[in-house]
């Protein structure tokens, strides 16, 4: 079974500039997560879809991060513009229902530099 | 709301020794709790769960027992490899959902 997909892996932008990540999901998983992992600390939610429906933004800074995941599959995260402080591994997971006993599936994440 | 609270590393044992990484957390209720594993260079995985109190997650050699006394889930493993170096990851789901909360990570280094 594949595991949950990521790209790209590395990305360094200037502050000010746009960038676009992918994740595309485990088959047949209807619960999308998108985390963003500062250095040191422990990844914190930034969206949470079910299918193609968001269920959870409230951490998302929607000012200048937005997320669509058309079709209930794959999901792209934009940032626009960068600040320095988004500097940061952003990881996609998965899981089959949205349950708070379910396993979270991860991929391997897209760090981002930003100058 | 639910937090979980984990040890600061980096831990640095020779390889065979015994490990702890202490988890304690703040819970309404019993959640699942969960202890996940970042290899370097990799997403996270993973390692055990429990979904109810007094269980115990065990996964290749690592173990950690749900316990609602001391709202701990420290993670044991009795003889570690240089293979287990990674940083270790506590998580709960934040009240009620399946939203995880991680705890801050602690780095394990396993030295030959």
């Amino acid at each position: 079974e594949a595991g949950v997909a990521q790209s790209p892996r590395y990305k360094i932008i200037e502050k000010r500039q746009s960038v676009a990540f992918w994740c595309n999901p485990i088959s047949g998983h209807a619960t999308l997560y998108w985390y963003q992992q500062i250095l040191g600390q422990g990844p914190k939610l930034l969206i949470q879809f079910q299918n193609n429906g968001v269920v959870d933004d409230s951490q998302l800074p929607k000012d200048r991060f937005s997320a669509e995941r058309l079709k209930g599959v794959d999901s792209t995260l934009k940032i626009q513009p960068a600040k320095l402080e988004d500097s940061a591994v952003y990881l996609c997971a998965s899981s089959g229902g949205g349950w708070a006993t379910d396993t979270q599936y991860f991929g391997p994440g897209t760090r981002l530099t930003v100058l | 709301g639910n937090s979980v609270t984990q040890m600061e590393g980096p831990v640095t044992l020779s390889e065979e020794a015994f490990l702890t990484i202490n988890c304690t957390y703040t819970a309404t209720g019993y959640p699942s709790l969960f202890w996940y594993v970042q290899y370097p260079g990799e997403g996270l995985q993973l390692l055990l769960k429990a979904t109810k109190a007094d269980d115990k997650g065990s996964n290749k050699g690592f173990e950690a027992t749900y316990r609602k006394e001391t709202t701990s889930f420290h993670l044991e493993k009795g003889s570690v490899q240089v293979s287990d170096s990674a940083v270790y990851f506590c998580a709960l789901p934040r009240d009620n959902t399946d939203k995880l909360i991680f705890g801050t990570g602690t780095r394990l280094q396993v030295f030959p």
